[in-house]
């Protein structure tokens, strides 16, 4: 158990519906990155927030938005679903140093088990 | 930009024996960070081994090892004594410590049987 939690585990809805993913990141850690897992794609990197701040931006959908709370937990919205849309989200955490720097294991990125969504 | 590429979509094992997994990126960078990431049948992104680019000794974590060859730009996984458990997907991913930049860049992953 990696201590970050993601909720729901599946998710089916149709086209042109809105979904929101839930994640739950490592106590203490700052940083929640958020990766799309598709057939073609592979493990893509949407997005990353860093105590309550967009930090990083990926190759994320206009459609697709999120955001970290300030208890640090933080949403995916996926809105006018499409089929290619179906994926494995993960989100991942670090406690992430808050500066740049040499790696001192403490920038680990620990994953979610996932939310699958299915488009129909 | 950084790639990562593993050239073997599928590899297999007998069990006890041992087995090593390629990996190869692309980066201009000279301090960076690398990982070998475990996908099982579960789908859970498990960590398995990292290493940093500015350490010459290469990572071991129990019966998993890596071989680091920076001019080379060359990162293979040795597994050894190969268990039943070890079978899953593996992904080699690259990191960079700058702000703004932490994403994991993956390589397209290399399936892993282990063989009774």
């Amino acid at each position: 158990d990696s201590g970050v939690t993601q909720t729901p585990k599946h998710l089916i809805t149709a086209t042109g519906q809105r979904v929101t993913l839930r994640c739950s990141p490592r106590s203490g850690d700052l940083s929640v990155y958020w990766y799309q897992q598709s057939l073609d794609q592979g493990l893509q990197f949407l997005i990353q927030y860093y105590n309550g701040e967009e930090r990083a931006k990926g190759n994320i959908l206009e459609r697709f938005s999120a955001q970290q709370f300030p208890d640090l937990h933080s949403e995916l919205n996926l809105s006018s679903l499409e089929l290619g849309d179906s994926a494995l989200y993960f989100c991942a955490s670090s406690q992430d140093t808050g500066t740049s720097g040499r790696f001192r294991g403490t920038d680990t990125q620990y994953f979610g088990p996932g939310t699958r969504l299915t488009v129909l | 930009a950084q790639t990562v590429t593993q050239s073997q979509p599928e590899m297999s094992v007998q069990e006890a024996e041992t087995v090593t997994l390629s990996c190869t990126y692309d980066t201009s960078e000279s301090d960076y960070y690398l990982f070998w990431y475990k996908q099982p049948p579960s789908r859970q992104m498990i960590l398995v081994i990292r290493q940093e680019a500015y350490k010459q000794q290469n990572a071991t974590e129990n019966r998993f090892s890596v071989n680091f060859q920076k001019a080379a730009k060359s990162f293979s996984l040795k597994i050894s004594d190969s268990q039943l458990g070890d079978a899953a997907m593996y992904f080699c991913a690259y990191r960079v410590p700058n702000f703004g930049n932490e994403k994991l860049t993956f390589g397209t992953g290399t399936r892993l049987t282990i063989i009774p």
